[in-house]
């Protein structure tokens, strides 16, 4: 598996606030690049995924932003709410992040 | 409803003691993998299967065996060989080929090590 680079590590942010996580990747053969979300005790799932046709996707509160030419793509959530509070794992070319553990404060 | 199921959901075991965990899918994928998670290290690559009878060492299978006799079962064994094998796993299916990295994933089981 190739190597994915996941920041930070994890970040604390208020209710309302934004949240930004950030990946870098090598080389890619396949043109998808998802995040994952997990909370504590149970199974990651899809959360929004991006092809790299476009340079930014939007699902509600959930914005992915692609830079192809810079091999990065970053997932921002906006007004954040605790139920957000959850680890996030980007993926590419069947390798995942290390995870990022968010944490909203009411 | 589709979707994987794993069991148990909490396991303990002795040390010395080989174990299995269950990974069923009814979401008629070819591709199943299995993950171990540990904390602040993501998720690593044990095993996985593209199709039936057939399996491929990720990049931590020492100490693991797998099997793939059945298109919807994918167990996997943690044998006394694993040094340190607490920890959260996970199963994973997807269709090979497309999307690679869209997996969609059971809800785990916690081994503990006695």
């Amino acid at each position: 598996q190739q190597q994915v680079k996941q920041s930070p590590q994890s970040l604390i942010v208020q209710k309302g606030g934004i949240s930004i996580i950030n990946c870098a990747y090598e080389n890619t053969a396949f043109d998808y690049f998802p995040w994952y979300q997990q909370f504590p005790g149970k199974g990651p799932a899809l959360l929004i995924a991006i092809r790299p046709d476009v340079s930014e996707k939007k699902e509600g509160r959930f914005t992915i932003s692609f830079n192809k030419s810079a091999k990065q793509f970053s997932l921002h959530i906006m007004d954040s709410q605790p139920g957000d509070s959850a680890t996030y794992f980007c993926a590419a070319n069947g390798g995942f992040g290390a995870g990022t553990t968010v944490t909203v404060r009411a | 409803d589709g979707g994987i199921t794993q069991s148990p959901k909490y396991l303990f075991r002795k040390e010395g003691q080989n174990v299995t965990l269950s990974c069923e899918q009814n979401l008629n994928h070819d591709a199943m993998y299995w993950y171990r998670q540990d904390p602040g290290q993501g998720l690593r690559l044990i095993y996985y299967s593209q199709i039936v009878n057939d399996f491929q060492k990720g990049d931590i299978a020492e100490g693991y065996s797998v099997s793939r006799e059945k298109k919807e079962s994918f167990p996997l064994t943690v044998t006394s060989a694993q040094k340190n094998p607490t920890a959260f796993y996970l199963c994973a299916s997807s269709v090979p080929g497309l999307d690679y990295n869209e997996q969609f994933f059971g809800p785990g089981t916690r081994l503990t090590v006695l």
